[in-house]
């Protein structure tokens, strides 16, 4: 089992809609939680940090955290084709553990 | 704002061969990680420095070394290539002046492929 878990997907939505991206972590210990999108052999690319229970928006993208119930999800407002990749969730424990999710790919359809 | 820089962008290895891939973090970042990603699949954490010491160490294999210099710039380096050893090879950078947060930050990656 990984220490955070993704849907793998393909997650299609259409252009203009909501994007909801899920993952759970399992080290109760990890504090900080971050999203990255990556397009096909390109590096992964920082979009989103969370550090505290709640939202947190930044333009189109408002991540959520819950750690009671220990999972972290990506809201994408108005999705766009250009938003169509694989969405990297990570959690991180202090510096030396940095565990990435296997990803999401999401397909938004003109 | 600089980016992390990775040489080189594409490789191309014998079997057998030996490869050195370099990485030069964000200006100020102390720490630099090291990932191996092939098709399909998540980045798989190697290795990583900070202050230059070994910090963290994960599926590397024994074949494998790394070191960070004075200068922070990493390089890792790859001996005894294999096929399997054919994937993108990503390094990132964090800064522990941003306290819990290590925010890492990616650089373009070098495209191994070993014939």
């Amino acid at each position: 089992q990984k220490e955070v878990e993704q849907n793998s997907g393909p997650l299609s939505v259409p252009e203009g809609a909501i994007a909801s991206l899920n993952c759970t972590y399992s080290d109760r210990g990890s504090q900080s939680f971050f999203w990255y999108r990556q397009y096909s052999g390109k590096s992964p690319e920082l979009i989103m940090s969370i550090y505290s229970n709640g939202d947190k928006e930044d333009g189109r993208f408002t991540a959520q955290l819950n750690k009671a119930s220990q999972y972290v999800s990506l809201l994408i407002r108005d999705s766009q084709p250009s938003d169509s990749a694989t969405y990297l969730c990570a959690a991180s424990y202090n510096f030396n553990k940095f565990y990435f999710g296997s990803g999401t790919k999401l397909n938004v359809k003109p | 704002a600089a980016g992390v820089i990775q040489s080189p962008r594409h490789l191309i290895k014998e079997k057998r061969e030996t490869a050195t891939l370099k990485c030069y973090p964000i200006p100020r970042h102390d720490t630099v990680y090291w990932y191996q990603q092939g098709p399909g699949q998540d980045p798989q954490f190697l290795i990583s420095f900070y202050e230059k010491m070994q910090s963290d160490k994960g599926s590397i294999p024994d074949r494998f070394s790394a070191q960070q210099f004075s200068d922070y710039h990493s390089e890792l380096n790859m001996s005894s290539l294999e096929l399997g050893d054919s994937a993108l090879y990503f390094c990132a950078s964090s800064s522990h002046g941003l306290g819990v947060y290590n925010e890492q930050f990616f650089g373009p990656g070098t495209r191994l492929t070993v014939l």
